[in-house]
């Protein structure tokens, strides 16, 4: 399997611009992550699905945020509009089903807003 | 909600030294405690996880250790080696509820 793919790997974009981020969950695999790490916050969770509901968005700072994930295999997050603050790594994440908790992490996309 | 503190931040060790992280959690529901391995530019990575019903794990030279009363859980890595570098995290959660909080993490360096 390929893992759990993340796109871009690199974002650089302006204040006020729309920013998304995309994930591919490994396949068959029941829960998708969102996270965000920084120096300053280390690694937090942002929302998490299952079969595709959002379960928890606790995490999410504020409106500009948003998550989605219209079918099993795809997730986007997305930032509108974005601020310097909003500069970390987002990483996604996926488990299988319940009874089996490792969480396998994507690459992480690392966002840069000026 | 849980809270996950990790100690040390630095931890520089030789090559073929012990060295030791240590995490206290504070919701005793939480039941599930995963640590991750993460590398310059890349994911945490699943490195060994332990089970509220067990007190200690191991694999290999890695191994963990869980005090409930306490609330705390410690990593051990025994003859540590260059590759060993990295930043660790330790993390809880109640199974039920999935999602995981994190320590803040520990830079480990092993000097050859």
């Amino acid at each position: 399997d390929a893992g759990v793919i993340q796109s871009p790997r690199h974002e650089v974009t302006e204040m006020g611009q729309e920013v998304t981020l995309r994930c591919k969950p490994i396949s068959g695999h029941d829960y998708l992550f969102w996270y965000r790490q920084t120096m300053m916050r280390g690694l937090e969770l942002l929302i998490y699905f299952n079969n595709n509901v959002p379960i928890d968005d606790s995490g999410m700072p504020e409106d500009r945020f948003s998550a989605k994930m219209p079918n099993a295999s795809f997730s986007t997050l997305k930032i509108q509009p974005s601020e310097p603050r909003d500069s970390a790594v987002y990483f996604c994440a996926s488990t299988p089903r319940q009874g089996q908790e490792t969480q396998y992490f994507g690459p992480g996309t690392r966002l840069l807003v000026l | 909600g849980e809270n996950v503190e990790q100690h040390p931040s630095t931890l520089s060790v030789q090559e073929g030294d012990s060295a030791v992280i240590k995490c206290t959690y504070s919701d005793s529901a939480s039941n599930y405690f995963p640590w991750y391995k993460q590398e310059l530019g890349k994911g945490p990575q699943l490195i060994i996880d332990i089970r509220s019903n067990v007190g200690e794990k191991k694999d290999q030279r890695i191994a963990v250790t869980l005090n409930k009363t306490a609330k705390h859980f410690s990593l051990h890595i025994t003859e540590t080696q260059p590759e060993d570098s990295a930043v660790y995290f330790c993390a809880a959660t109640d199974t039920g509820r999935r999602a995981l909080t994190f320590g803040s993490g520990t830079r480990l360096q092993v000097q050859p």
